[in-house]
Formats: C-alpha cells, sequence, structure tokens
C-alpha cells in the first residue's frame, strides 16, 4: 500500500454525460475526503466518510453530485449530467482516526475533469 | 469561504535565498498544517503545528503559530529550484473533521 490511488488521472467528457471517479484511500486510514480545485485556487472540501458513513456535505455538492464508500474501502464520486463549471482537479485524501494530532492528510495524485 | 489565507500570493526568489510565506486564519484551531502541491499534482503534507506550539523545525522548514493574531509563517531556508511549488497552509475548525485550505503561494526558486 503505497499511498492514496486515483483514477482515472484524466478524463474529457462531453457537457450533459455523467462521469465517475475513483478513490482508494490508505487501507489503515479510515477517514477520507474529496476536494475539488479550480486552477489557482487552494483545495474546496466536497464530502468526508468515516468508514462507510458518510458524515459531511458541503454546499458546493449540488444535487448532480453523490458520492460512496461502501464497506468503509474504495470510494466513488459521480457526477450527472455535468456542466462546463464542473471542470477542475477532483482530489482524494485519506488519514488515520487519529488525525489532527500527529497526522496529516495523504492526498492523491487527483484526476483532472475537462467538460468541452 | 476560505479559512486561511496566504500572503503572498506569489514570490520569485533565486537558489540559496530563504523564502517566508504567511497565513492567516479567522477561527480557533486545535493545530495548522503546510502542504505543498507540484504542478498538475496531489498535495504532500509538510508539518503540522499544534495551537500549544509556537514554532516548529523539519529539515529546512521552519514554521511558527501565534494563536493571538491568528496567523502562521512557513520559512523555507536555502532554496533549491526543487523547492517551485504551491504551498498551502490549511486548518480544521471547529475540531478535526476537515480541513479548509487557503488559496496558496506560488513559490518560483530560480536557479
Amino acid at each position: 500500500d503505497t499511498g492514496v490511488s486515483q483514477n482515472p488521472r484524466h478524463k474529457i467528457t462531453k457537457r450533459g454525460q455523467n462521469v465517475t471517479f475513483r478513490c482508494d484511500p490508505i487501507s489503515e486510514h479510515n477517514r477520507l475526503y474529496w476536494y475539488r480545485q479550480t486552477l489557482g485556487q487552494g483545495p474546496e472540501f466536497l464530502t468526508y466518510f468515516q468508514n462507510e458513513a458518510q458524515l459531511e456535505k458541503s454546499r458546493l455538492l449540488s444535487d448532480r453530485f453523490s458520492a460512496e464508500r461502501p464497506k468503509g474501502s474504495f470510494s466513488t464520486l459521480e457526477i450527472q449530467r455535468t456542466e462546463q463549471g464542473d471542470s477542475a482537479m477532483y482530489l482524494c485524501a485519506s488519514s488515520p482516526p487519529d488525525v489532527g494530532t500527529s497526522y496529516g492528510y495523504t492526498f492523491g495524485s487527483g484526476t483532472r475533469l475537462t467538460v468541452v | 469561504s476560505q479559512q486561511g489565507e496566504e500572503d503572498p500570493q506569489a514570490l520569485s526568489i533565486q537558489e540559496g535565498e530563504n523564502a517566508t510565506m504567511n497565513c492567516s486564519y479567522k477561527t480557533s484551531i486545535n493545530n495548522l498544517q503546510w502542504y505543498r502541491q507540484n504542478s498538475g499534482r496531489g498535495l504532500v503534507h509538510l508539518i503540522l503545528i499544534r495551537s500549544n506550539e509556537r514554532e516548529k523545525h523539519s529539515g529546512r522548514l521552519r514554521v511558527t503559530l501565534d494563536t493571538s493574531k491568528k496567523s502562521s509563517s512557513l520559512l523555507i531556508t536555502a532554496s533549491r529550484a526543487a523547492d517551485t511549488a504551491s504551498y498551502f497552509c490549511a486548518t480544521p475548525p471547529g475540531g478535526y473533521n476537515k480541513l479548509i485550505f487557503g488559496a496558496g503561494t506560488r513559490l518560483a526558486v530560480h536557479p
């Protein structure tokens, strides 16, 4: 287990299509986060899982966005009816239970989405 | 809205010089973290400083935290071209559930 893995690395889709991204966290980490980052900005929080439970969702996560983490392992982020404004880097991160005391987040390399 | 704001937005220096980046935040925090992001890549955790700590070192990195001013600074000493990246501060407002990131400082180190 070498880190957080995200697939695909790049996705180009036509406006109106649905897309799904996958994140495989570090196996010992029970917390998983999704962020969105646009050019020149910092990552914006989207949602957070502890094991299989989705504990928090940002207002940025419209009805077109859904995230799941079945069995508390990998997670998927789906965007339905994509819009050009959805073009961004989607980042996944994971952390162990005692985050904030001794550890930071481990991020994946991200999935860059381009909606044309 | 962003919890943290970095200053400056961009910094250009020569190899061997020191680079200082500042971060201000709005709410009470338990810790503050700094991350680095190379172009088009994910973020890498650099250092975490707890709210009861004032200074922390890690290799060429020195981080300070002033909770009375709600600010932190990241110093990179003897910079190298490989330090060229964006640097973000992040805080977990209200506890440990999520990190909120600033807009970042883009550092360019020229050989």
